[in-house]
Order: structure tokens, then C-alpha cells, then sequence
């Protein structure tokens, strides 16, 4: 089955400098990469997803980039803010089916 | 619109107990997928319902874990005996088929 990596498991920065997470996939049939975001106590917030027919896909200040042939995908937050705090997921899956989840990336955004 | 709702937000249980989970999916999604999250496992896919289709069962960790979706809407998994290690929160999610799920605000179970 599909098996996610995902790195780093923590990872702090000052507001306004740029975050990177990144995760690796193992199951080459895989197609759909979302990227959710979870709150203290609430559920995961899916905030961008990307497909296997493109590379790169951005909404303001996110963005997520996919390397089919390296079979890795990464998270790029740009002019972090404090309330960008939180753990974020990255997943796998193909044609709709159960997501396999990474490990989470905690992110602490510094004043 | 309203997204994907849970209830209970919170169940504590005695060991031996069955407890029953709801999930009520965003009207009109078709897929329905509930998810465990342990701070030792992770986000663990459990069962997968999609409309009509005998649901995928392969996620589910042992036989006291079951699930139902009535009228291709509201689904509850249940749990029987309900043992410690079963302790996690308990999420939902709906999809309009093969496109972004949603997640609901999980079920928090506790098994003393």
C-alpha cells in the first residue's frame, strides 16, 4: 500500500519569513495530493490540493509543488503570519480513495 | 453551507462498552470515509463508503469495528467491547466522488 513521509516534524519561523514542508510518496499510482491543515480541537481544513497532471498550483500566499518521478510534493507558505500556526497533513491517494496521511508538521509562526 | 457534522463531540466509555459514532455528510457528497487519529498512529483510514458500492472495509482494525451508511446519507461506526487502545479521535469526512474530502470536527472517545 501507499506509504507517506513527511518532514519536518516541527518547524518554527518568524512572522513573515516563508515555511517549506515536504513529503514523499511510495505508490507511483497515486494521482491526488491534498494538503490540510489542522487546528487545536478541530478537524483537518483542507487548504490546497494539487493533481498528477500539473506541477505546480498557488492560492495567495500557498503554494504546492509535485516531482512525480521523484514521487515527492512540498508546501510552500510564503509571508507567514501567526495565525499560520497549527499542524499540517500532507496526503496521498489515487482515484478518489482513502488518503494515506504523513506524519504532520507542527508549525510555530513567532511574532 | 453546513459542512460535515459529528456527534457526540466527546464520549467517555467503560472498557467492555459499545459505543455508536454518528457522521452526517455534506448534503449531495456521495463518498463517505471515516478516518482515526492516535497520537501514536497518526491519521489512520478506517472504512469507505461510495454510493451504492459495498463499502471498503480494508482500514478497519479489528471485527469489533463495524459501520453503516443508511439511504446514502448519515452513516454510524460502531464500536463493540471497546477496549483502551481504542481511544482516539474519530473523524468523518465526505467527498462528492472522486474529488476533496471534507472533514467533520471528530468524535473524541475515551476508554477508562
Amino acid at each position: 500500500g501507499e506509504n507517506v513521509e513527511q518532514h519536518p516534524s516541527t518547524l518554527s519561523v518568524q512572522e513573515g519569513d516563508s515555511a517549506v514542508i515536504k513529503c514523499t510518496y511510495s505508490d507511483s499510482a497515486s494521482n491526488y495530493f491534498p494538503w490540510y491543515k489542522q487546528e487545536l480541537g478541530k478537524g483537518p481544513q483542507l487548504i490546497i490540493d494539487i493533481r498528477s497532471n500539473v506541477g505546480e498550483k498557488k492560492d495567495q500566499r500557498i503554494a504546492v509543488t509535485l516531482n512525480k518521478t521523484a514521487k515527492h510534493f512540498s508546501l510552500h507558505i510564503t509571508e507567514t503570519q501567526p495565525e499560520d500556526s497549527a499542524v499540517y497533513f500532507c496526503a496521498a491517494s489515487w482515484a478518489g480513495n482513502m488518503l494515506t496521511f504523513g506524519g504532520g508538521t507542527r508549525l510555530m509562526v513567532k511574532p | 453551507g453546513a459542512g460535515v457534522s459529528q456527534s457526540p463531540s466527546n464520549k467517555v466509555t467503560e472498557k467492555g462498552k459499545d459505543v455508536e459514532l454518528r457522521c452526517d455528510p455534506i448534503s449531495g457528497h456521495t463518498a463517505l470515509y471515516w478516518y482515526r487519529q492516535s497520537l501514536g498512529q497518526g491519521l489512520e483510514f478506517l472504512i469507505y463508503f461510495q454510493g451504492n458500492s459495498a463499502p471498503d472495509k480494508s482500514g478497519l482494525p479489528s471485527d469489533r469495528f463495524s459501520a453503516e451508511r443508511t439511504g446514502g446519507s448519515v452513516s454510524t461506526l460502531t464500536i463493540q467491547r471497546t477496549q483502551q487502545e481504542d481511544s482516539a479521535v474519530y473523524l468523518c469526512a465526505s467527498s462528492r466522488g472522486q474529488n476533496e474530502q471534507y472533514f467533520g470536527p471528530g468524535t473524541r472517545l475515551t476508554v477508562t
